[in-house]
């Protein structure tokens, strides 16, 4: 199975702030990488997928980047509502695997 | 609006079966593949099965494989998990998403919790 590795696993930082969350893939999975938003007790929410593609509804302040085997999910500028915990994806193949998260807080 | 109700989560014993389902509006459900991910405070988020529109593929993780089924109801728009020789390791909040192994997982429902306990 391709194993997932989140950079930091917990951040703190305040609204307003430019963020970056990375996430490392044990092998190349070309662009085949998504990101999730979840608050506590919430469903998991698409925010972007293969890599760069901002899911509809999603504000602008959310970006990712990267190929292969290293990806980043930036946020622009830190609003109250995105403090929660971040995860990433590779759905390149199966089965597909999670990162282990990366809780940002205040 | 998509929507997305799981449902069935209860405790069960070790060595116990249960089905989950999870009922499916606001999408053309036979067009699209569907997958259960499971989520626990230790592992995190875990992708368990995924079943294609059709119903005629199915893909599971190794750790339920011979265990878990999952299946569908087009008729009813309603997408299954049965689960048998449950295990504590089994334990966890059971959520369906809309989407299948090789993409994102665009919707999901709000989860149902499973406990394996005696």
């Amino acid at each position: 199975d391709i194993q997932m590795t989140q950079s930091p696993s917990s951040l703190s930082a305040s609204v307003g702030d430019r963020i970056t969350i990375t996430c490392r893939a044990s092998q190349n999975i070309i662009g085949n990488l998504n990101w999730y938003q979840q608050h506590p007790g919430k469903a998991p929410k698409l925010l972007l997928y293969a890599t760069s593609r901002l899911q509809s509804g999603v504000p602008s302040r959310f970006s990712g980047s990267g190929s292969g085997t290293d990806f980043t999910l930036t946020i622009s500028s830190l609003q109250p509502e995105d403090f929660a915990t971040y995860y990433c994806q590779q759905s390149f193949n199966t089965p597909s695997t999670f990162g282990q998260g990366t809780k940002l807080d205040i | 609006e998509v929507q997305l109700v799981e449902s069935g989560g209860r405790l069960v014993q070790p060595g116990g079966s249960l089905r989950l389902s999870c009922a499916a509006s606001g999408f053309a459900f036979s067009n699209y593949a569907m997958t259960w991910v499971r989520q626990t405070p230790g592992k995190g988020l875990e992708w368990v099965s995924a079943v294609t529109g059709s119903g005629g593929s199915t893909f599971y993780i190794d750790a339920v494989k011979g265990r878990f089924t999952i299946s569908r109801d087009n008729s009813k728009n309603t997408l299954y998990l049965q689960m048998t020789s449950l295990g504590v390791e089994d334990t966890a909040v059971y959520f369906c998403a809309k989407g299948n192994v090789y993409d994102q997982l665009d919707y999901w429902g709000q989860g149902t919790l499973v406990t394996v306990s005696s």
